[in-house]
């Protein structure tokens, strides 16, 4: 079972709507969380990452269970420019060997 | 700004070719990884450093060798190139091991006929 596992997706919705990607997490040991973007044929860039307590940045909002294992992803008002993959990213490890473990990405497309 | 860079980015092999990959950053950071991205299979780490001098085994690491003899780069060798081995390799680098964002390079798009 892979560490990290993401909604498959593709979420295909219109603008202005709402909507939430979950992730599930294997290793209850892991320390920390993120979601990257990654745009088509582009390198995936950090979007931002997520706090037990839950933080916001604008429209997004990323939330932390660690009693259940799972972190998500809510996009509010959702623009044209939201289309990309969303991977779920998990640190795993400790001392000098924290690995970054990534979901397999889910899809996103917003339409007109 | 270049922040990691990655050559070359195309490149085509035939089966049993050897080749390297280069990875460059200008951020002074410690880790540094190679990642290979294959369709429905996500990233996956192949090799990955913490510092200068090291190197270490990630999740896919059969077939490729490395080597960080420089702070700033990060060599991904193929010795005998494989047709499974076509894929876009992404390298990436990071101040911090777990907690520190990825910053990584446009990628390296590889194709073994």
């Amino acid at each position: 079972r892979k560490e990290v596992e993401q909604d498959p997706g593709p979420f295909n919705v219109p603008e202005g709507a709402t909507v939430a990607f979950n992730c599930t997490y294997s290793n209850s040991a892991s320390q920390s969380f993120f979601w990257y973007r990654q745009d088509c044929r582009k390198e995936p860039k950090l979007l931002m990452s997520v706090y037990s307590s839950g933080n916001e940045d604008g429209r997004f909002t990323a939330q932390l269970n660690r009693a259940s294992q799972y972190i998500s992803l809510l996009i509010r008002d959702s623009k044209l420019s939201d289309s990309a993959t969303y991977l779920c990213v998990g640190s795993f490890g400790g001392g000098s060997n924290y690995k970054l473990t990534f979901g397999k990405g889910t899809l996103l497309t917003v339409n007109p | 700004n270049a922040g990691v860079t990655q050559t070359p980015k195309f490149r085509v092999l035939k089966t049993g070719q050897s080749m390297t990959l280069l990875c460059a950053q200008d951020m002074n950071h410690e880790y540094m990884y190679w990642y290979r991205q294959d369709p429905g299979m996500g990233l996956r780490l192949i090799h990955y450093s913490v510092g200068e001098g090291t190197t270490a085994k990630g999740e896919v690491p059969d077939g490729y060798n490395v080597s960080r003899l420089k702070k700033q780069n990060f060599l991904l060798g193929l010795e005998s190139a494989a047709p499974s081995q076509t894929s876009v390799y992404f390298c990436a680098s990071s101040s911090q091991g777990g907690t520190g964002e990825l910053f990584f390079g446009e990628g390296s798009r590889l194709t073994v006929l």
